[in-house]
Protein backbone atom coordinates (compact mmCIF):
# COMPACT_ATOMS: atom_id res chain seq x y z
CA UNK A 1 0.00 0.00 0.00
CA UNK A 2 1.21 3.47 -0.94
CA UNK A 3 -0.13 4.44 2.64
CA UNK A 4 -2.53 3.82 5.43
CA UNK A 5 -4.59 6.65 6.98
CA UNK A 6 -6.67 6.66 10.29
CA UNK A 7 -8.09 9.98 10.19
CA UNK A 8 -9.09 10.56 13.65
CA UNK A 9 -6.25 10.24 16.15
CA UNK A 10 -8.60 10.13 18.83
CA UNK A 11 -12.25 9.52 19.01
CA UNK A 12 -13.86 10.23 22.41
CA UNK A 13 -17.36 8.39 23.05
CA UNK A 14 -19.28 7.68 25.93
CA UNK A 15 -20.31 4.09 27.06
CA UNK A 16 -22.66 2.32 25.16
CA UNK A 17 -22.94 4.43 22.45
CA UNK A 18 -21.94 3.20 18.78
CA UNK A 19 -18.81 4.03 17.46
CA UNK A 20 -17.20 4.41 14.26
CA UNK A 21 -13.44 4.04 13.58
CA UNK A 22 -12.05 5.48 10.07
CA UNK A 23 -9.75 3.37 7.81
CA UNK A 24 -8.55 4.34 3.96
CA UNK A 25 -5.70 2.65 1.99
CA UNK A 26 -4.30 3.29 -1.25
CA UNK A 27 -2.95 0.50 -3.10
CA UNK A 28 -2.32 -0.15 -7.07
CA UNK A 29 -2.22 -4.05 -5.78
CA UNK A 30 -5.13 -6.03 -4.26
CA UNK A 31 -4.80 -6.59 -0.42
CA UNK A 32 -5.72 -7.77 2.95
CA UNK A 33 -6.59 -6.05 5.55
CA UNK A 34 -6.58 -5.78 9.41
CA UNK A 35 -7.69 -3.99 12.48
CA UNK A 36 -5.79 -4.14 15.68
CA UNK A 37 -6.26 -3.43 19.24
CA UNK A 38 -3.35 -2.42 21.55
CA UNK A 39 -4.02 -1.95 25.28
CA UNK A 40 -1.59 0.41 27.50
CA UNK A 41 2.26 -1.72 27.72
CA UNK A 42 0.61 -4.56 25.83
CA UNK A 43 1.15 -5.65 22.45
CA UNK A 44 -1.32 -5.70 19.14
CA UNK A 45 -4.08 -8.29 19.11
CA UNK A 46 -5.73 -9.18 16.08
CA UNK A 47 -9.30 -7.72 16.22
CA UNK A 48 -10.68 -9.07 12.95
CA UNK A 49 -9.26 -9.24 9.30
CA UNK A 50 -10.75 -9.20 5.90
CA UNK A 51 -9.39 -11.62 3.31
CA UNK A 52 -11.92 -12.22 0.36
CA UNK A 53 -15.60 -12.95 0.29
CA UNK A 54 -18.10 -11.04 2.49
CA UNK A 55 -17.13 -7.62 2.60
CA UNK A 56 -18.85 -7.42 6.23
CA UNK A 57 -16.29 -9.08 8.88
CA UNK A 58 -16.96 -10.01 11.92
CA UNK A 59 -14.36 -10.17 14.87
CA UNK A 60 -14.17 -10.52 18.44
CA UNK A 61 -15.44 -8.37 21.48
CA UNK A 62 -18.61 -7.14 19.25
CA UNK A 63 -16.19 -5.20 16.46
CA UNK A 64 -17.35 -5.45 12.91
CA UNK A 65 -15.62 -3.73 9.95
CA UNK A 66 -16.54 -3.36 5.95
CA UNK A 67 -14.60 -3.51 3.40
CA UNK A 68 -15.36 -0.95 0.37
CA UNK A 69 -13.09 -1.66 -2.58
CA UNK A 70 -14.34 1.28 -4.23
CA UNK A 71 -13.91 3.85 -1.77
CA UNK A 72 -10.80 1.90 -0.56
CA UNK A 73 -11.95 2.13 2.95
CA UNK A 74 -12.33 -0.61 5.80
CA UNK A 75 -13.82 1.37 8.68
CA UNK A 76 -14.42 -0.52 12.50
CA UNK A 77 -17.56 -0.37 13.88
CA UNK A 78 -19.21 -1.18 17.18
CA UNK A 79 -23.20 -0.68 18.51
CA UNK A 80 -22.44 -0.26 21.78
CA UNK A 81 -18.47 0.22 23.58
CA UNK A 82 -17.59 -0.43 27.02
CA UNK A 83 -15.18 1.37 29.58
CA UNK A 84 -13.27 -1.76 28.47
CA UNK A 85 -12.87 -0.94 24.92
CA UNK A 86 -10.88 2.19 25.46
CA UNK A 87 -7.47 1.30 23.60
CA UNK A 88 -5.70 2.21 20.51
CA UNK A 89 -6.66 0.87 17.08
CA UNK A 90 -4.52 0.19 14.56
CA UNK A 91 -5.68 -0.24 10.89
CA UNK A 92 -3.15 -1.98 8.65
CA UNK A 93 -2.72 -3.54 5.20
CA UNK A 94 -0.95 -6.35 3.98
CA UNK A 95 -0.28 -6.24 -0.01
CA UNK A 96 -0.55 -9.61 -1.83
CA UNK A 97 2.88 -10.18 -3.76
CA UNK A 98 6.19 -8.26 -2.58
CA UNK A 99 5.83 -10.69 -0.03
CA UNK A 100 2.48 -9.55 1.15
CA UNK A 101 4.41 -6.06 3.24
CA UNK A 102 2.43 -4.87 6.06
CA UNK A 103 1.45 -1.27 6.47
CA UNK A 104 0.29 0.38 9.34
CA UNK A 105 -2.06 3.61 10.06
CA UNK A 106 -1.10 5.89 12.53
CA UNK A 107 -3.80 4.75 14.87
CA UNK A 108 -6.91 5.86 16.42
CA UNK A 109 -7.00 6.04 20.37
CA UNK A 110 -10.79 6.26 21.75
CA UNK A 111 -11.47 6.94 24.73
CA UNK A 112 -14.79 5.44 26.42
CA UNK A 113 -16.27 7.45 29.05
CA UNK A 114 -18.97 6.64 31.92
CA UNK B 1 -0.27 -22.70 21.17
CA UNK B 2 1.92 -20.67 23.00
CA UNK B 3 1.84 -16.85 21.35
CA UNK B 4 4.76 -14.91 20.47
CA UNK B 5 7.34 -14.53 23.18
CA UNK B 6 9.72 -11.41 23.46
CA UNK B 7 12.79 -11.34 26.17
CA UNK B 8 13.62 -8.65 28.26
CA UNK B 9 10.81 -7.26 28.54
CA UNK B 10 12.26 -3.78 30.57
CA UNK B 11 15.71 -3.06 29.11
CA UNK B 12 17.47 0.36 30.46
CA UNK B 13 21.16 1.19 28.51
CA UNK B 14 23.10 4.05 27.69
CA UNK B 15 23.76 5.81 25.04
CA UNK B 16 27.22 4.58 22.96
CA UNK B 17 25.92 0.87 24.60
CA UNK B 18 24.37 -2.07 22.21
CA UNK B 19 21.54 -4.07 22.52
CA UNK B 20 20.17 -7.44 21.44
CA UNK B 21 16.40 -8.55 21.34
CA UNK B 22 15.29 -11.85 21.28
CA UNK B 23 11.82 -13.21 20.01
CA UNK B 24 10.33 -16.61 19.72
CA UNK B 25 7.00 -16.93 17.07
CA UNK B 26 4.49 -19.00 17.27
CA UNK B 27 5.31 -22.68 16.51
CA UNK B 28 5.07 -23.45 12.99
CA UNK B 29 5.41 -19.53 11.81
CA UNK B 30 8.35 -18.95 9.77
CA UNK B 31 8.12 -15.09 9.36
CA UNK B 32 9.17 -12.64 11.88
CA UNK B 33 8.72 -8.90 11.78
CA UNK B 34 10.27 -6.20 13.98
CA UNK B 35 8.24 -2.58 14.54
CA UNK B 36 9.34 0.26 16.90
CA UNK B 37 6.98 2.21 18.51
CA UNK B 38 7.10 5.45 19.93
CA UNK B 39 4.78 8.21 20.82
CA UNK B 40 5.72 10.52 17.94
CA UNK B 41 6.40 8.17 15.03
CA UNK B 42 4.10 5.60 16.12
CA UNK B 43 4.85 2.38 14.63
CA UNK B 44 7.38 1.81 12.26
CA UNK B 45 8.34 -1.31 10.39
CA UNK B 46 11.89 -1.88 10.94
CA UNK B 47 12.48 -5.07 9.02
CA UNK B 48 10.82 -9.08 7.99
CA UNK B 49 12.66 -12.48 8.19
CA UNK B 50 11.52 -15.53 6.70
CA UNK B 51 13.77 -18.55 6.20
CA UNK B 52 16.37 -16.85 7.55
CA UNK B 53 16.81 -14.38 4.98
CA UNK B 54 15.71 -10.57 5.34
CA UNK B 55 12.77 -10.46 2.51
CA UNK B 56 11.52 -6.52 3.80
CA UNK B 57 13.35 -3.90 5.62
CA UNK B 58 11.83 -0.52 6.01
CA UNK B 59 13.83 2.97 6.61
CA UNK B 60 16.30 2.39 9.28
CA UNK B 61 19.96 3.02 9.49
CA UNK B 62 22.25 0.44 9.64
CA UNK B 63 22.99 0.69 13.40
CA UNK B 64 19.43 -1.39 13.69
CA UNK B 65 20.33 -5.05 12.25
CA UNK B 66 18.53 -9.12 12.54
CA UNK B 67 18.88 -12.24 11.78
CA UNK B 68 17.08 -15.56 11.72
CA UNK B 69 17.74 -18.98 13.40
CA UNK B 70 16.70 -22.15 11.76
CA UNK B 71 14.34 -22.49 13.90
CA UNK B 72 12.50 -19.34 13.37
CA UNK B 73 14.05 -17.21 16.61
CA UNK B 74 14.91 -13.91 16.01
CA UNK B 75 16.84 -11.26 17.32
CA UNK B 76 17.29 -7.57 16.80
CA UNK B 77 20.92 -5.57 17.40
CA UNK B 78 20.79 -2.09 18.07
CA UNK B 79 24.42 -0.74 18.13
CA UNK B 80 25.56 2.45 19.24
CA UNK B 81 22.34 3.34 21.15
CA UNK B 82 21.06 7.29 21.01
CA UNK B 83 18.53 8.81 23.04
CA UNK B 84 15.74 8.58 19.97
CA UNK B 85 15.91 4.71 20.43
CA UNK B 86 13.98 4.49 22.87
CA UNK B 87 10.60 2.73 22.56
CA UNK B 88 8.50 -0.33 22.50
CA UNK B 89 9.98 -2.77 19.98
CA UNK B 90 7.40 -5.49 18.81
CA UNK B 91 7.94 -8.45 16.80
CA UNK B 92 5.25 -10.39 15.38
CA UNK B 93 4.93 -13.69 13.68
CA UNK B 94 2.88 -15.14 10.78
CA UNK B 95 3.03 -18.75 8.66
CA UNK B 96 4.71 -17.88 5.84
CA UNK B 97 5.59 -14.43 3.29
CA UNK B 98 2.48 -14.30 1.64
CA UNK B 99 -1.07 -16.39 1.21
CA UNK B 100 -4.05 -16.60 2.85
CA UNK B 101 -2.74 -17.93 5.67
CA UNK B 102 -0.80 -14.20 6.42
CA UNK B 103 -1.95 -12.71 9.33
CA UNK B 104 0.29 -11.03 11.83
CA UNK B 105 0.27 -12.23 15.91
CA UNK B 106 2.30 -9.71 17.90
CA UNK B 107 4.37 -10.32 20.92
CA UNK B 108 3.95 -7.91 24.02
CA UNK B 109 7.21 -6.15 23.16
CA UNK B 110 10.42 -5.13 25.00
CA UNK B 111 10.28 -1.88 26.57
CA UNK B 112 13.82 -0.18 25.93
CA UNK B 113 14.82 2.74 27.80
CA UNK B 114 17.89 5.01 26.56
CA UNK B 115 19.52 7.08 29.01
Amino acid sequence: AQSVTQLDSQVPVFEEAPVELRCNYSSSVSVYLFWYVQYPNQGLQLLLKYLSGSTLVKGINGFEAEFNKSQTSFHLRKPSVHISDTAEYFCAVSEMGNFNKFYFGSGTKLNVKP
Amino acid sequence: KAGVTQTPRYLIKTRGQQVTLSCSPISGHRSVSWYQQTPGQGLQFLFEYFSETQRNKGNFPGRFSGRQFSNSRSEMNVSTLELGDSALYLCASRQTSGGTTDTQYFGPGTRLTVL
